[in-house]
């Protein structure tokens, strides 16, 4: 069964903490993706990566940053959280090479900043 | 650049009628591929069916159907015979190629919800 694991279900920071959002996916997938969920705003895409090492701005990256050094495993970092980033975070991941590939999804990330 | 709208944030609907829900995306790229996801509220994101630019035919999985007209840039997902069990948000979404990086972008959703 295919999956992608984010690494905390709920999380509680303090503004001004740095925070990490790990995820990791079991599928050899090439693309994976962080999305952040509001009401009323969907998903929007914050960094996706293509490959190892490799990664692009998405529509919200500011505040944001990714690291991705193994091909399983991308981590979304909040250099100093702050209460605007208070959101549910969803991680995804997608093969490469053909537009039909539809993308998996982990639990998500509730983090609340306080 | 692409874009995906969802223009109906709620829609209310009787069991056992018929639902669509809207989708209209922008794009200039000729190649790309459109589907649609259920997030009921346990969270989880539900991949329902995918259409792909080219594809000649309207595609149909159980009581789920996509109304592709590509020349109105529309793709609607209708749900055949409601049951209480679709009540969730529905998000559209586009993926393309861009040199490579693949990108996948989603729209604001719609929340479903069926009335016995």
């Amino acid at each position: 069964d295919v999956k992608v694991t984010q690494s905390s279900r709920y999380l509680v920071k303090r503004t001004g903490e740095k925070v990490f959002l790990e995820c990791v996916q079991d599928m050899d997938h090439e693309n994976m993706f962080w999305y952040r969920q509001d009401p009323g705003l969907g998903l929007r895409l914050i960094y996706f990566s293509y490959d190892v090492k490799m990664k692009e701005k998405g529509d919200i990256p500011e505040g944001y940053s990714v690291s991705r050094e193994k091909k399983e495993r991308f981590s979304l970092i909040l250099e100093s959280a702050s209460t605007n980033q208070t959101s549910m975070y969803l991680c995804a991941s997608r093969s490469s090479g053909l537009a039909a590939f539809e993308a998996f999804f982990g639990q998500g990330t509730r983090l609340t900043v306080v | 650049a692409q874009k995906i709208t969802q223009t109906q944030p709620g829609m209310f609907v009787q069991e056992k009628e018929a639902v669509t829900l809207d989708c209209t995306y922008d794009t200039s790229d000729p190649s790309y591929g459109l589907f649609w996801y259920k997030q009921p509220s346990s969270g989880e994101m539900i991949f329902l069916i995918y259409q792909g630019s080219y594809d000649q035919q309207n595609a149909t999985e159980g009581r789920y159907s996509l109304n592709f007209q590509k020349a109105r840039k529309s793709a609607n997902l209708v749900i055949s015979a409601s049951q209480l069990g679709d009540s969730a948000m529905y998000f559209c979404a586009m993926g393309w190629t861009n040199f490579g990086n693949e990108k996948l972008t989603f729209g604001t959703g719609t929340r479903l919800t069926i009335i016995p």
